[in-house]
């Protein structure tokens, strides 16, 4: 099966642009997640969705960051504006039901997004 | 909070030799744990997994057990190949769901032949 497929895998902006991302997820996949992973950490999740509803979006910042997924399937992540802090591989990954983690197959990870802000 | 403190790295073996890497937890009930692999250039994946205490997750060689007591869950492998380098992240979960998934900060192991 296709995997999670993200793009761009690289970008740069300055500090104040705006950037997107874009993610989609395995077919048939219910659940779609964005995680954060500075640079010497772990992936941090800041938002999940079941369908086109949100699930958690308690860890995302949201004066500068939102997330869509209108159908249900693609998803797109914006930060407007960017800070330095923001530097970061952006992570996209889907599973078929959130109750997942017991089950032999859960998260799929796409293999992301490096946003350096400059 | 829940936590996971991981043996920082790099880390960086000979083929064939023994690997452990430490990861220890801090939760307040009964979580479950995890290890994923970072090979280069591609997604994070699920290595192995352990849902209650004692139990032992294995896969492709690579073995953690899960210690309520010392409240660690310690990557083994006995025998490392080229193909192993990468980075392993020890990740917890107090519930069935993603959003409660907590990672670790990550240990890049490269094996040299």
């Amino acid at each position: 099966e296709a995997g999670v497929a993200q793009s761009p895998r690289y970008k740069i902006i300055e500090k104040r642009q705006s950037v997107a991302f874009w993610c989609n997820p395995i077919s048939g996949h219910a659940t779609l997640y964005w995680y954060q992973q500075i640079l010497g950490q772990g992936p941090k999740l800041l938002i999940q969705f079941q369908n086109n509803g949100v699930v958690d979006d308690s860890q995302l910042p949201k004066d500068r960051f939102s997330a869509e997924r209108l159908k249900g399937v693609d998803s797109t992540l914006k930060i407007q504006p960017a800070k330095l802090e923001d530097s970061a591989v952006y992570l996209c990954a889907s599973s078929l039901d959130p109750q997942t983690l017991l089950y032999n197959s859960p998260l799929h990870f796409g293999n992301g997004t490096r946003l350096t802000v400059t | 909070g829940d936590s996971v403190t991981q043996m920082e790295g790099p880390v960086t073996l000979s083929e064939e030799a023994f690997l452990t890497i430490n990861c220890t937890y801090t939760a307040t009930g009964y979580p479950s744990l995890f290890w994923y692999v970072q090979y280069p250039g591609e997604g994070l994946q699920l290595l192995l997994k352990a849902t209650k205490a004692d139990d032992k997750g294995s896969n492709k060689g690579f073995e953690a057990t899960y210690r309520k007591e010392t409240t660690s869950f310690h990557l083994e492998k006995g025998s490392v190949q080229v193909s192993d380098s990468a980075v392993y992240f020890c990740a917890l979960s107090e519930g069935s769901g993603a959003n409660n998934l907590f990672f670790g900060t990550g240990t890049r192991l490269t094996v040299i032949p």
